[in-house]
């Protein structure tokens, strides 16, 4: 059965450099999104993607976020410069034309 | 804007029991989907069942089921039969009707330990 993937799993970095979290989609998914959750926090929306461009964004995904599908399969989260609040898991979902979004297993991102 | 209320932070049911989750949400919206995700100790989002607001009936999954209000803006997951396996992290959740992407508004979720 095809799954989201998302690597790394874990992904420790200092406050300050930059990170980039991947994902691999569904193969002929069409809409892609990422979502963060802190630890013991409710999962929030951070950006959904379709047809090459951002459709919509939260006030989280300020500008030290941006997104990528550079090869027509992976889809990646920068964060530029990370600060200590921006540790969560993060979860790359996608979605074809139906109303299920489905979802990879996350990156824990841990901002020391 | 969207927002989903779980206002039950934990609960606990023997195995074999019957559970409720309570969910209401608020919309402006009138075509929507509401959703009922699974969280376990593995932190993988599992989608348990969905309902389509346009849709009467009640969505029923094996054991589990929902109690659609639609005029109430509630949304109710019944877990039957509870099992060990059951224990996780619920998270309500809404996505309007859109041909763009939608993204997820989730609820804060209910922690739900079943025990022996």
């Amino acid at each position: 059965e095809p799954e989201v993937t998302q690597t790394p799993s874990h992904q420790v970095t200092q406050m300050g450099q930059e990170v980039i979290l991947r994902c691999v989609p569904i193969s002929n998914h069409l809409y892609f999104y990422w979502y963060r959750q802190i630890l013991g926090q409710k999962v929030e929306f951070l950006v959904s993607f379709y047809n090459n461009e951002i459709s919509e964004k939260s006030e989280i995904f300020d500008d030290q976020f941006s997104v990528e599908r550079p090869d027509g399969s992976n889809f990646t989260l920068k964060i530029r410069s990370t600060k200590l609040e921006d540790s969560a898991m993060y979860f790359c979902a996608s979605r074809d034309r139906g109303n299920e979004q489905f979802f990879g297993p996350g990156t824990r991102l841990t901002v020391l | 804007a969207q927002t989903v209320t779980q206002s039950q932070p934990e609960m606990s049911v023997q195995e074999a029991e019957t559970v409720t989750l309570s969910c209401t949400y608020d919309t402006s919206e009138s075509n929507y989907y509401l959703f009922w995700y699974k969280q376990p100790p593995s932190r993988q989002m599992i989608l348990v069942i969905r309902q389509e607001a346009y849709k009467q009936q009640n969505a029923t999954e094996n054991r589990f089921s929902v109690n659609f209000q639609k005029a109430a803006k509630s949304f109710s997951l019944k877990i039957s039969d509870s099992q060990l396996g059951d224990t996780a992290m619920y998270f309500c959740a809404f996505m309007k009707l859109s041909i763009t992407a939608s993204k997820l508004t989730f609820g804060t979720g209910t922690r739900l330990q079943v025990t022996l």
